[in-house]
């Protein structure tokens, strides 16, 4: 059974201080790894990986995969009140990719 | 630009009552749709997923049901309502074929059985 592994669960840092969220997984023949923000309602996309060792990058976030070691991290950099949410990871596997699974995602919270 | 509705936002249903959950996906053709369940400290779980009209893959044996009478309109439903059935219900969809597209989701339905 395919499996999406996130820590810590939860997770509470000062407005400014840089985070690092966590994502492994075992699952068979991995396609791509993605990373969500949901705040209240609809969790919205952050960044599709699939290849080891690329950095991808959108403002203060940022996010690597290592597909030897099956993991990935999430990095917020400055953090800010508005990037109080919980952060989903999943995980694109099997032969059809039809389907995603998800990890039971971190949640942030930032404080002023 | 694509977008996907999805209603009523909130519900609060007795045990034992009927369930009737609707997605609509406006601007694209053919999308891949998903239902997905929400409880607290479990992540999201993948109900049923549909690759076109009338076809219904469930992932999780329940009392739950889906439909997809429209290309672009998926429906969640259920005859009797059990407690462990509350949760915060997501309607999602994708480009059909595109494996490693991601998912798009509505702002989701909170259901709560009393």
């Amino acid at each position: 059974e395919d499996k999406v592994v996130q820590s810590p669960l939860s997770l509470v840092v000062h407005e400014g201080d840089t985070v690092t969220l966590n994502c492994s997984y075992e699952v068979t023949n991995f396609r791509s790894l993605l990373w969500y923000k949901q705040e209240k309602k609809a969790p919205t996309f952050l960044f599709m990986l699939t290849s080891s060792g690329i950095e991808k990058k959108s403002g203060r976030l940022s996010s690597i995969l290592d597909k030897k070691e099956l993991f990935s991290i999430l990095n917020i950099t400055a953090t800010q009140t508005g990037d109080s949410a919980i952060y989903l990871c999943a995980v694109y596997s099997g032969a059809g990719s039809y389907q995603l699974t998800f990890g039971k995602g971190t949640k942030l919270s930032v404080i002023p | 630009s694509q977008t996907i509705h999805q209603w009523p936002a909130t519900l609060v249903q007795p045990v034992g009552s009927p369930l009737s959950l609707e997605c609509t996906v406006e601007g694209t053709s053919n999308p891949n749709l998903y239902w997905y369940r929400q409880a607290a400290g479990r992540g999201l779980q993948l109900l049923f997923y549909s690759v076109g009209i009338g076809q219904i893959s469930s992932e999780v044996p329940q009392n739950l049901s889906a439909s997809r009478p429209q290309d672009r309109q998926f429906i969640l439903s259920s005859k009797k309502l059990l407690l462990s059935d509350s949760g915060f219900y997501l309607c999602a969809w994708k480009r059909l074929r595109e494996y490693n597209s991601p998912l798009h989701f509505g702002n989701g339905t909170r259901l709560t059985v009393t």
